[in-house]
């Protein structure tokens, strides 16, 4: 199956500095990649929608300018959190689909651990 | 909203065959029906999906009601790696809405 990485795994931060975390389509190209994040027993809630080389789609509540998403090719997509507060920890996991009118389904990567303090 | 509904928790014996249900009543005639499982820690891992008719792959099937309005997933054997929670997932476009999910625990 198609596989998707996320790099690094987990990161710990000072409150007010910058992540950013890679998500990367290793053996496909990926016209679209999702951004999701993940609290402790709660279900994943989907933060953003991003094509190549077009802006993302944000979903409501979701703050642009504070999670900045940039899918510059077919097989990367970055994610920074902007002046991470302790409110942002969480888990964050990224998924990619190759083209939706062929039917293809979201592969997902193995998430990244935030940790804010 | 996730439109879909799937039991909080389901028990199993190992080596036994299991049956997530899930009813999404509002499906319309293209949309997919995607099976998703996540372990603690971990992305979500694709299982299985279809569209009409009965899939079949080596993890498990996916039998879908006639009127497809409801849809099953089948373990055929469950062993303890089998304990996850189970998402089922109505592709209605271009995103995933992700529910509580199930979760499945398999007793030795």
């Amino acid at each position: 199956g198609a596989v998707v990485s996320q790099h690094p795994s987990r990161v710990i931060c000072k409150s007010g500095t910058s992540v950013k975390i890679e998500c990367r389509s290793l053996d496909f190209q990926a016209t679209t990649m999702f951004w999701y994040r993940q609290f402790p027993k709660q279900s994943l809630m989907l933060m953003a929608t991003s094509n190549e080389g077009s802006k993302a789609t944000y979903e409501q509540g979701v703050e642009k300018d504070k999670f900045l998403i940039n899918h510059a090719s077919l097989t990367l997509s970055t994610l920074t959190v902007t002046s991470a507060h302790p409110e942002d920890s969480s888990f964050y996991i990224c998924s990619a689909r190759a083209d939706y009118f062929l039917q293809e389904t979201q592969y997902f990567g193995p998430g990244t651990r935030l940790l804010v303090l | 909203d996730a439109k879909t509904t799937q039991p909080n928790s389901m028990e199993s014996n190992e080596e036994e065959p299991v049956h997530l249900p899930c009813n999404h009543s509002t499906i319309s005639g293209t949309d997919y029906i995607h099976w998703y499982r996540q372990l603690p820690s971990q992305g979500p891992e694709y299982v299985i999906h279809g569209l009409t008719s009965n899939v079949n792959n080596r993890m498990a099937s996916l039998a879908i009601a006639e009127d497809r309005k409801s849809s099953t997933l089948i373990l055929h054997r469950a062993t303890l790696r089998d304990a996850a929670v189970y998402y089922c997932i109505i592709d209605y476009g271009q995103n995933f809405v992700f529910g509580p999910g199930t979760r499945l625990s398999v007793l030795p």
